[in-house]
């Protein structure tokens, strides 16, 4: 009974390297999100997937980008790390609307 | 834009309480609205979600209303308790399930 995994849970990246931060479920769920919290601040939607090949922005999308090859997978890719991306960065799943599941989060530093 | 506003920002109270978190929200075309709880250094948990078409959810000590014309919910924590301590956060979302946040209230029971 996974739920959303999220690897890794700490990283810290110098200006300019790029990542990868892995998210999958294991609930069949359709519709998969990205979110970043910054300090003492609310939740902003990055990306989210609405289905396997199906993605779209949300509030913060720029420096970032997304694939969902699979229904399980969704992955977030930083190209060209900057300290304004230094954030706590959740994935979330759901069926639609319902029974969202957010993953632990990935704090990143960039340095 | 959706905008969601969360009153107070901040709450201390001892042990016992009765308590009301506000949350404001500014496009009542709204699908659901949820209430999430986060504790510090954690992912998000859901504790109610309220569909449009109703007026109030419950679970166990927690009652959440939802006025949707005026834009506002209000989450009701009865006979408050140290474990309670936590940042609650309201979200509305469209049929989309994109969520919104507010930045939050920072909840301390006090034994």
């Amino acid at each position: 009974n996974a739920g959303v995994t999220q690897t890794p849970k700490f990283r810290i990246l110098k200006i300019g390297q790029s990542m990868t931060l892995q998210c999958a479920q294991d609930m069949n769920h359709n519709y998969m999100y990205w979110y970043r919290q910054d300090p003492g601040m609310g939740l902003k939607l990055i990306y989210y997937s609405v289905g396997a090949g199906i993605t779209d922005k949300g509030e913060v999308p720029n420096g970032y980008n997304v694939s969902r090859s699979t229904t399980e997978d969704f992955p977030l890719r930083l190209e060209l790390a900057a300290p304004s991306q230094t954030s706590v960065y959740f994935c979330a799943s759901s069926y639609r609307s319902d029974g969202y599941t957010f993953g632990s989060g990935t704090r990143l530093t960039v340095v | 834009k959706q905008e969601v506003t969360q009153i107070p920002a901040a709450l201390s109270v001892p042990e016992g309480e009765n308590l009301v978190l506000n949350c404001s929200f500014t496009d009542s075309a709204i699908y659901n609205l949820q209430w999430f709880r986060q504790d510090p250094g954690k992912g998000l948990t859901s504790l109610l979600l309220i569909q449009s078409s109703q007026r109030e959810q419950t679970s166990g000590r927690l009652n959440a209303s939802l006025d949707k014309s005026s834009g506002r919910s209000t989450l009701y924590i009865a006979a408050s308790q140290p474990g309670d301590s936590a940042t609650y956060l309201c979200s509305p979302s469209g049929n989309t399930g994109k969520l919104i946040f507010g930045q939050g209230t920072t909840l301390q029971v006090k034994p």
